[in-house]
């Protein structure tokens, strides 16, 4: 089975600096998903990126950014430029790529990282 | 567009009492899945829908629970009886099958006292 570990319980970044979190994953298969999602004070899960494994090339959208290491099973978040409203939990999770016609799409989380960022 | 929906936000219930948690998941979109969300456990998943068939319903703690999905927009999590230590945030999501990604409800805080 699939495991995912976020090491980082909580993180505190100052406003406009650059804050990095953790994701590292287990799994015998070679080809998946990765994701961060972010949950506000509101609940919501929200998409931040996703990478395929079979790209080697990281995953960038607008001030978020991933450094994916396959080998090193890796998966760490850069923030840059933090604002008040990236405080969130963040979560990474894996979806493995096997499967068909929605057999295998479940997400599996680690723990979350509470994201602090400070005026 | 409309997002995945689900009612009630808040649930306050006696313990040994039937909860019903409902989900609407977004039209078009042929997978479903319930999680739960704990201080303790983090977000695990219960079980997954695919194509209103339950693909995967390892995740379902105990037979107090059980889920349906009567068709392509809707399905169910019951509670019955309901316990103190199943107080939790429970979150809908679904994905079209093209799609890597899932799009989650905004959840129903369930307390049972």
């Amino acid at each position: 089975a699939q495991t995912v570990t976020q090491s980082q319980p909580e993180m505190s970044v100052q406003e406009a600096e650059t804050v990095t979190l953790s994701c590292t994953y287990d799994t015998s298969e070679s080809d998946y998903y990765l994701f961060w999602y972010k949950q506000p004070p509101s609940r919501q899960m929200i998409l931040v990126i996703r990478q395929e494994a079979y790209k080697q090339q990281n995953a960038t959208e607008n001030r978020f950014s991933v450094n994916f290491q396959k080998a090193a099973k890796s998966f760490s978040l850069k923030i840059s430029d933090s604002q008040l409203g990236d405080a969130a939990m963040y979560f990474c999770a894996y979806r493995s790529a096997r499967g068909s016609g929605g057999s295998n799409y479940k997400l599996t989380f680690g723990k979350g990282t509470l994201l602090t960022v400070n005026p | 567009d409309a997002g995945v929906i689900q009612s009630p936000r808040h649930e306050v219930t006696e313990m040994g009492q039937e909860v019903t948690l409902r989900c609407k998941p977004i039209s078009g979109h042929n997978s479903l899945f319930w999680y739960r969300q704990t201080m303790m456990r983090g977000l695990e998943l219960l079980i997954y829908f695919n194509n209103n068939v339950p693909i995967d319903d390892s995740g379902m703690p105990e037979d107090r629970f059980s889920a349906k999905m009567p068709n392509a927009s809707f399905s169910t999590l019951k509670i019955q009886p309901s316990e103190p230590r199943d107080s939790a945030v429970y979150f809908c999501a679904s994905t079209p099958a093209s799609y890597n990604e899932q799009f989650f409800g905004p959840g129903t805080r369930l307390t049972v006292l």
